[in-house]
């Protein structure tokens, strides 16, 4: 089975600096796809980010880019120009080719300094 | 930008009675979840649903649970006889090919 794993339970952040959150998994198969979800105060799910495994290139979003490692099996997400409406919960997950469940990691919390 | 509705809010239940969370994925969506959050822990999947039909479904989604696509616009997940540890946010959320999932805002179930 696979799991994805966020050893950071909290990070903080000074507005308008860049921050790195971390995010390890598992798993046998060689395509699969990696996302990071934002979870604010309300508790509604945003999809931030997605990788695709086969595509060598970072994906990125306006302020938002991932550090995709398949070999180490890593997936971290870099936010730069930090700002207050990034305070959230962070979540990593993963999806294997074959279904369409998304196994979620335990999640970061990211706040945000003034 | 369209987006996933979830009704009721909140919803509180005594044990034993069953509940009906009510969804309405986006319209041109082909793939229907639920997924679940107790406070503190991870989010859990617990369905997915495709052409009327259960493609997958967790350890957790038991004989207590079932889904339904009653009309052309809804998803339900119904708890047939509620336990205190079903006490979650139930998220309901849609694709168009699973590759890029639209959640709701969720549903705060608790049981008494």
């Amino acid at each position: 089975a696979q799991t994805v794993t966020q050893s950071q339970p909290e990070m903080s952040v000074q507005e308008a600096e860049t921050v790195t959150l971390s995010c390890t998994y598992d798993t046998s198969e060689s395509d699969y796809y990696l996302f990071w979800y934002k979870q604010p105060p309300s508790r509604q799910m945003i999809l931030v980010i997605r990788q695709e495994a086969y595509k060598q290139q970072n994906a990125t979003e306006n302020r938002f880019s991932v550090n995709f490692q398949k070999a180490a099996k890593s997936f971290s997400l870099k936010i730069s120009d930090s700002q207050l409406g990034d305070a959230a919960m962070y979540f990593c997950a993963y999806r294997g080719n074959a279904g369409n469940m998304l196994t979620f990691g335990g999640g970061t919390r990211l706040m945000v300094k003034p | 930008e369209p987006e996933v509705t979830q009704t009721p809010s909140h919803q509180v239940t005594q044990m034993g009675q069953e509940v009906i969370l009510r969804c309405v994925p986006i319209s041109n969506h082909l793939y229907f979840y639920w997924y679940r959050q107790i406070l503190g822990q991870k989010v859990e999947f617990l369905v997915s649903f495709y052409n009327n039909e259960i493609s997958e479904k967790s350890e957790i989604f038991d004989d207590q649970f079932s889904v339904e696509r009653p009309d052309g616009s809804n998803f339900t997940l119904k708890i047939r006889s509620t336990k205190l540890e079903d006490s979650a946010m139930y998220f309901c959320a849609s694709s168009v090919r699973g590759e890029k999932l639209f959640f709701g805002s969720g549903t705060q179930l608790s049981v008494l």
